[in-house]
């Protein structure tokens, strides 16, 4: 069985740019969140959507905004990137939603911004 | 705000010693998580714990969880290299909250 697919894995971008990453869940997964993970900040929650719809979001500027496909799978963007945004992005997904069922994690998209 | 705490934050075990991991959470919640992180590697799930009183066992690491007292732990016993990682445990069924993690070094 297919784990969580992220792409891309590295990429380096520089300031004011922006930034589209892509997540593709476990097939039947419907629930897809992501997370934002720096040294500083440790593991934080940017939002999560089920069936097309963003359901929580963290509380990460408007710079940051995702969506989700009918076929589950997810896109997130970062606008006019800072410094601050280099980190490593991790996607989850869940049969039923965050909280409810175990998530699982792809390899993350390892973002840095200069 | 919820407020996932953990300590400690390092731990240096020594081979073939029990340890013990806290985790503490500021509200309600029902299901706890524990997560493994390799280094530049991503999470690995470890237990789902469900309800109050739940324990769960793998190998060498337990977990439990007491909803009352906000606080789970996860417990090594005869800990071995292979377990040198970043412990996670995260609450909040609606928006995962993770907590900063332990970062466990095994010597010999």
């Amino acid at each position: 069985k297919a784990g969580v697919t992220q792409t891309p894995r590295y990429l380096i971008k520089t300031r004011g740019q922006q930034v589209t990453l892509s997540c593709s869940p476990i097939s039947g997964h419907r629930s897809v969140s992501w997370y934002q993970q720096t040294p500083g900040q440790g593991l934080q929650f940017l939002f999560e959507y089920f069936s097309e719809t963003q359901r929580n979001k963290g509380n990460f500027p408007g710079r940051f905004s995702g969506r989700q496909f009918s076929n589950s799978r997810s896109e997130m963007n970062v606008s006019t990137l800072e410094l601050g945004d280099s980190a490593l992005y991790l996607c989850a997904s869940s049969r039923e939603g965050a909280g409810t069922g175990e998530l699982f994690f792809g390899e993350g998209s390892r973002l840095t911004v200069l | 705000e919820l407020k996932v705490e953990q300590n400690p934050l390092f731990l240096s075990m020594q081979e073939g010693k029990n340890y013990t991991i806290y985790c503490n959470y500021s509200t309600t919640s029902d299901r706890l998580y524990w997560y493994r992180q390799d280094p530049g590697k991503s999470l690995e799930s470890l237990f789902v714990l469900l309800s109050n009183g739940a324990v769960k066992q793998e190998g060498r690491l337990m977990a439990s969880l007491d909803t009352k007292a906000r606080l789970s732990t996860l417990h090594i016993t005869a800990a071995v290299h292979d377990l040198s990682a970043t412990y996670f445990c995260a609450v909040d069924p609606r928006k995962l909250s993770f907590g900063a993690g332990t970062t466990v070094t095994v010597r010999a």
